[in-house]
């Protein structure tokens, strides 16, 4: 059983373009954390997704920020119009469904590096 | 002041000693999780516990729910322990996690 995957592990983007970061959570687990570490900084909440549904998008920042997680397929992170402050390592996390709104452990993917020149 | 509160932020041990890292939070919470990050980068769940105490080889989680509080500790420390230790608290339901600053150790032979 694969654990999370992220891809890229690194990302270089220019001022103004788009960044895309993808996340494939374990097998058999539907739901989808996003968590942004700035430098010397604590992680941050971003957004929690299930299949094809935005759960909690609290810590996104309100514009050029977006994320889905679609029937099939990966979970997208995508950032347009990036700035040097985008600059980060962007985690995702998964954990398996969970009934009666019980806490799970989360499992992380190996982050993706975010460097916008 | 923030949600989760880690002690100490830095922490340097000779090999073999018994580490402790605090974590005190002020919310309610339905569980803590300890994490750890290497120093390249990736992250790895340690535990979670909701109370009590969790075992793990050399590692030992324990929760006061009633204080608030939760210590990891390490047995016969090794420099490969040398990471950092992130407390994180999260509600239930969808509660997003909080996460605490961290606990940089190094351990060294």
């Amino acid at each position: 059983n694969a654990g999370v995957m992220q891809n890229p592990r690194h990302l270089v983007r220019r001022r103004g373009q788009e960044a895309r970061l993808r996340c494939s959570p374990m097998k058999g687990h539907s739901h989808v954390y996003w968590y942004r570490q700035l430098p010397e900084e604590g992680l941050k909440f971003m957004v929690y997704l299930q299949k094809e549904n935005i759960i909690d998008e609290s810590g996104m920042p309100k514009e050029r920020f977006s994320a889905e997680f679609p029937k099939e397929g990966p979970s997208i992170l995508r950032i347009q119009q990036v700035v040097r402050g985008d600059s980060a390592a962007y985690f995702c996390a998964s954990s398996p469904p969970r009934p009666g709104g019980r806490s799970y452990e989360q499992y992380f993917g190996p982050g993706t590096r975010l460097t916008v020149t | 002041k923030n949600e989760v509160e880690q002690s100490p932020q830095n922490l340097t041990a000779q090999e073999g000693e018994f580490i402790t890292i605090n974590c005190s939070y002020s919310v309610g919470i339905s569980a803590l999780h300890w994490l750890q990050q290497h120093p390249g980068g990736g992250i790895v769940s340690l535990f979670m516990l909701s109370s009590g105490k969790k075992k793990h080889g050399r590692l030992i989680a324990t929760i006061n729910i009633q204080e608030k509080h939760s210590s990891l500790h390490i047995t016969a420390s090794h420099p490969r322990d040398s990471a950092v230790y992130i407390c994180a608290v999260g509600g239930s339901g969808n509660t997003p996690l909080v996460f605490g600053k961290g606990t940089r150790l190094s351990v060294i032979a």
